[in-house]
């Protein structure tokens, strides 16, 4: 059993630019959701994603957005950077209906400058 | 505007004494929760969940508890030990929505 990771670690982009992040889920989990942790701060929910569609969606504007795929691994992208765009985002896998079962990565620090 | 709330930043308690972590919400509507535990340069992991239709939930040492009332639940571990020191987070999760608290670091000293 593998559990969820992220890729890359660390990023660095400069405002203005996009960026994708991408995440591969717990074996056999159905849903994935995205989180932006700023520093200092908790984690602040994006949106989710169950069987390819998005399923739940935070206080984030349109220009992030996902992808999840038939393999259940996921992608956010964001267009348009801004500097407080700048924090730790993280993806967690689980069953859907069962929030006990969500298992997080380690997370992709991005900088934009 | 937050709606889960943990008004501690931090917390230092001695090894085999009890830890209280406290959070607050401001939302009525909000029926289920969970206390997370990250250490420094992982993602947060599942500790511990309560259900609105109880007041308590026990998991080994760990125990929620939540007072609707008040809207204020805790987290409550007994005894400390020095693996504990970690930032915990509380969190509602109404339907597919999840709001987290900015968390409380605790240190168990030895």
């Amino acid at each position: 059993e593998t559990g969820v990771t992220q890729s890359p670690t660390h990023l660095i982009k400069t405002r203005g630019q996009q960026v994708t992040l991408r995440c591969s889920s717990q074996s056999g989990h159905n849903t994935v959701s995205w989180y932006q942790q700023a520093l200092g701060q908790g984690p602040q929910f994006i949106f989710q994603y169950y069987r390819e569609e998005e399923n739940g969606r935070g206080n984030f504007p349109p220009r992030f957005s996902g992808l999840q795929f038939p393999n259940y691994s996921s992608e956010l992208n964001v267009n348009a950077l801004e500097l407080d765009d700048s924090a730790l985002y993280l993806c967690a896998s689980s069953w859907t209906s069962q929030p006990d079962t969500q298992y997080f990565g380690p997370g992709t620090r991005l900088t934009v400058l | 505007d937050q709606q889960v709330k943990q008004n501690s930043p931090s917390l230092s308690v001695q090894e085999g004494r009890i830890s209280i972590l406290n959070c607050d919400y401001t939302n009525s509507m909000f029926d289920y929760f969970l206390w997370y535990k990250k250490y420094p340069a992982e993602g947060p992991t599942f500790l511990i969940s309560i259900s609105s239709i109880k007041d308590k939930n026990e998991d080994g040492r760990f125990t929620v508890f939540l007072n609707k009332s008040a809207k204020h639940l805790s987290l409550h571990i007994v005894p400390s030990q020095p693996g504990d020191s970690a930032v915990y987070f509380c969190a509602a999760n109404p339907g597919n929505q999840f709001y987290f608290g900015t968390g409380t670091s605790l240190t168990v000293i030895p």
